[in-house]
């Protein structure tokens, strides 16, 4: 059984702070690792990819990848507002296409 | 900037009834898909196509779900006979590449 395992949260970090958002994952021949940003009633939003052990920054948006530990975590620079939602981690295997999902961190950023 | 669309927003039907929900994946991509997140709960995978054929399935995807690209741009989901469990948010995702895999707005089915 394929696990991808986040602490639910909420997170709270005031505005300007950074982030820190954390998941495990279970299948250790897992490839492929995503974060998604999901509004509360919306759909999932791709935010960030990483595929290989490092950092990989995008705007104020790092992810970071540790397949030795079965750790991937996303840093938020500068937090704003608008950044509160839920995000979840999702893993691929290489066995296939499908995407696991963690249950999500709550993130809330307080102005 | 392309997206995936999904029709209708939400769906409300009787248990025992068939229901079909659309999705009109972004137009380059290849890969599709379909999830579904039970309220408060994790999004759960059920189903990729590639190639006019299955690629994938959980244990979800039973005889009661099928799928079909009936056109060049169309991708659905049918579920023949609903149960009250079946109540979720179906996303509809597409990828150019496999993995990199892009949401739709979802449906909101409601067996009742």
């Amino acid at each position: 059984q394929k696990e991808v395992e986040q602490n639910s949260g909420p997170l709270s970090v005031p505005e300007g702070a950074i982030a820190s958002l954390n998941c495990t994952y279970s299948d250790r021949v897992s490839q492929s690792f995503f974060w998604y940003r999901q509004y509360s009633g919306k759909s999932p939003e791709l935010i960030m990819s990483i595929y290989s052990n490092g950092d990989k920054e995008d705007g104020r948006f790092t992810a970071q990848l540790n397949k030795a530990s079965q750790y991937v975590s996303l840093l938020i620079r500068d937090s704003q507002p608008s950044d509160s939602a839920t995000y979840l981690c999702a893993v691929n295997s290489n066995a296939g296409n499908m995407l696991t999902f963690g249950g999500g961190t709550r993130l809330m950023v307080k102005p | 900037e392309p997206e995936v669309t999904q029709t209708p927003s939400h769906q409300v039907t009787q248990m025992g009834q068939e229901v079909i929900l659309r999705c009109v994946p972004i137009s380059n991509h290849l890969y599709f898909y379909w999830y579904r997140q039970i309220l408060g709960q994790k999004v759960e995978f059920l189903v990729s196509f590639y190639n006019n054929e299955i690629s994938e399935k959980s244990e979800i995807f039973d005889d009661q779900f099928s799928v079909e690209r009936p056109d060049g741009s169309n991708f659905t989901l049918k579920i023949r006979s609903t149960k009250l469990e079946d109540s979720a948010m179906y996303f509809c995702a597409s990828s150019e590449v496999p993995y990199e895999q892009y949401f739709g707005p979802g449906t909101r089915l409601t067996v009742t």
